[in-house]
């Protein structure tokens, strides 16, 4: 248990769908990120929250939109993805700021299928 | 790109046995972890080393940093058949944001 939740952890929908994943910290942490994971690949940092605030945006495509409403609380909103969207996404929190304080602490993630 | 590579991408070993990962990257860096993941897990966080550190230890690892080469290894002694995972270096620079490589990916047979 490393105090980063995600829901759901399976997700299985369409290519018309809208859906939501879901992040929540318990860690006091003020940093929170979305990865994708896929099989082959490295790890793809997708976005970040820094204070509330968005600091990275990796070229993700409009399809996948971010929202974070509090330092505890990630969400990642879904729409008309494409089946190569499949993947493990990752979220992660931590301390914003240099040193030693970015370790970052991972969700268990979310297996999303897009059929 | 400050994007580690881990070498080899998959090592397999009995149990008991040393196990050694390496990380090359190619832009100078603050930092370099290395983290595990377990089969369709999320990650845990192993060890920091900073860029004026050399090694560190952690239990049963041991994290060497050489900046000159900017390469790093993640040394398990003693290996056990629970070490089975993929390990991740991730490299931060200014922004301090890690960035992480594909990984390697460790069997240990009982």
């Amino acid at each position: 248990e490393t105090g980063v939740t995600q829901t759901p952890r399976h997700l299985v929908m369409g290519m018309t769908n809208k859906k939501s994943l879901k992040c929540e910290q318990h860690l006091g942490h003020n940093a929170m990120y979305w990865y994708k994971q896929s099989a082959k690949k490295p790890l793809e940092l997708m976005f970040v929250y820094s204070l509330e605030e968005r600091v990275e945006n990796n070229s993700v495509p409009s399809r996948f939109s971010p929202e974070c409403p509090n330092s505890s609380h990630l969400f990642l909103h879904l729409h008309t993805l494409q089946p190569e969207d499949s993947a493990l996404y990752l979220c992660a929190s931590s301390r914003s700021g240099g040193g030693s304080y970015n370790e970052q602490f991972f969700g268990p993630g979310t297996r999303l299928t897009v059929l | 790109s400050q994007q580690g590579e881990e070498d080899p991408q998959a090592l397999s070993i009995q149990e008991g046995e040393n196990a050694t990962m390496n990380c090359s990257y190619k832009t100078s860096i603050n930092n370099l972890q290395w983290y595990r993941q377990n089969s369709g897990r999320g990650l845990v966080h192993l060890i920091l080393i900073r860029s004026n550190e050399r090694e560190k230890h952690s239990g049963r690892l041991r994290v060497t940093l050489d900046t000159s080469k900017k390469s790093s290894s993640l040394l398990i002694t003693a290996s056990r058949a629970a070490d089975t995972a993929s390990y991740f270096c991730a490299t931060a620079g200014g922004s301090y944001i890690p960035t992480f490589g594909r990984g390697t990916s460790l069997i240990v047979h009982p």
